[in-house]
């Protein structure tokens, strides 16, 4: 069956730092990436997606690429913020169409501190 | 505003009240879902709606039912809830189901 691996947090770092969050998944076919961020007190929102092989997905500054031959949807960030402490959520969904459904990892709680 | 609305937000019951959390979207969208979060394990599917009188069964349906008689409501009902139903549950609906919109969630403490 489908599943997501992330990388075990929680994960602290100082603002300005790189940010990278580690996904890797197993599934057949081609199924398209997601990454959702949680801030507290709220509801997940999505992040970024991407679609196919080499595809890049950015948003906020995050960026991930698709890579098929690592089966890797790694997130990235240049220089984090205090407000980029959230809970982030690697997830894939095999097909966008009839009754395919997300598959989350168990997320990965990021903390910046000043 | 596009939003999914989630009540109540916070509950403690007792083991065996029956309840409702109800789930509303103004986004006109024909897929909803329902979701619990708990520690260690993500999120879980208990139960998505294709569309209008058209359910099924998630990942962990087992103590949960649901109905859709309007497109824009999608309630939660436990009709006996016991501990390990203590939970933080989302609901979400799409257009698709891989790009949800998320509620705010709903903290459920059963005793």
């Amino acid at each position: 069956g489908n599943s997501v691996t992330q990388m075990e947090g929680p994960v602290t770092l100082s603002e300005e730092a790189f940010l990278t969050i580690n996904c890797t998944y197993t599934a057949t076919g081609y199924p398209s990436l997601f990454w959702y961020v949680q801030y507290p007190g709220e509801g997940l929102q999505l992040l970024l997606k991407a679609t196919k092989a080499d595809d890049k997905g950015s948003n906020k500054g995050f960026e991930a690429t698709y890579r098929k031959e690592t089966t890797s949807f790694h997130l990235e960030k240049g220089s984090v913020q205090v407000s980029d402490s959230a809970v982030y959520f690697c997830a894939l969904i095999r097909s966008n169409f009839g009754n395919e459904k997300l598959t989350f990892g168990t997320g990965t709680r990021l903390t910046i501190i000043p | 505003e596009a939003q999914v609305t989630q009540n109540p937000r916070y509950l403690i019951t007792v083991t065996g009240k029956k309840l409702t959390v109800t789930c509303s979207q103004n986004m006109n969208h024909e897929y909803m879902s329902w979701y619990r979060q708990d520690p260690g394990l993500g999120l879980r599917q208990i139960y998505y709606s294709m569309n209008v009188e058209v359910t099924d069964k998630g990942d962990v349906p087992e103590g949960y039912k649901v109905s859709r008689k309007e497109k824009r409501n999608f309630p939660l009902i436990l009709e006996s809830p016991s501990p390990n139903q203590t939970s933080l549950y989302f609901c979400a609906s799409s257009f698709s189901p891989g790009e949800l919109f998320f509620g705010e969630g709903s903290r459920l403490t059963v005793l």
